[in-house]
């Protein structure tokens, strides 16, 4: 089946320490896109990118870090200067084109303790 | 931040139609009106999106006012699991802003029995 893949659904860390979202999909999607959604707010854009070797920041990078080595992968990184990361993160992908929609993964729950 | 107006919370019968108002009055004019879906917890998923038609698939409705700073979106016949955050959405439509979805904090759709 064609779709997006987030794993894991769960993540616990201590704080300080950086943590890997990985997202995946198979639907030949040039563009891929992080997400991050807080208690009872919208999707927030943290990095995005158009094409493989390329990305470019959101509204809120801050603290975040990703790769685009391979088009059907697009790692996130959290990184410890990240100062409020628990969160819902969300992964997205679509074609290079304003007319297609985004197509989202299942989603990764990070709790900083 | 959200290029879109949305109320807060409605709510609708089951069986009846519901339709969900969306202000949108600094599109631009090759900005796609998308409209998504949330539930709890759960990856946002992609309903309907339009340009200055109304358009129809097998899930909703969507009408454009002509000149296009609202839109509607109709659920025909509403289901209990069609209770949902549902995101209007305006999307870049090019350059930098090429793909991206800018969402609100949506309307929160109640359907009861």
């Amino acid at each position: 089946d064609g779709g997006i893949t987030q794993s894991p659904k769960y993540l616990f860390r201590k704080e300080g320490q950086n943590v890997t979202l990985s997202c995946e999909q198979n639907l030949n999607h040039d563009a891929m896109y992080w997400y991050r959604q807080d208690p009872g707010q919208g999707l927030r854009l943290i990095y995005y990118s158009q094409i493989v070797n390329d990305f470019q920041k959101g509204d809120i990078a801050e603290g975040y870090s990703v790769s685009r080595e391979k088009k059907e992968s697009f790692p996130l990184t959290v990184t410890s200067a990240q100062k409020n990361p628990t969160a819902f993160y969300l992964c997205a992908s679509s074609r290079r084109d304003p007319s297609h929609e985004q197509f989202f993964g299942p989603g990764t729950r990070l709790t900083v303790l | 931040d959200a290029k879109t107006t949305q109320p807060p919370s409605m709510d609708c019968a089951e069986g009846r139609a519901a339709n969900l108002p969306c202000n949108h009055s600094t599109i631009s004019g090759n900005e796609y009106v998308y409209w998504y879906r949330q539930i709890h917890s759960q990856g946002p998923q992609y309903i309907i999106h339009g340009l200055k038609n109304n358009e129809t698939n097998e899930m909703a409705s969507l009408i454009i006012t002509e000149d296009r700073k609202s839109s509607t979106l109709i659920l025909p016949h509403a289901t209990l699991r069609d209770t949902a955050v549902y995101y209007c959405i305006v999307s870049g439509n090019g350059g930098s802003t090429l793909g991206r979805l800018y969402f609100g904090r949506g309307t929160q759709l109640t359907v009861w029995p």
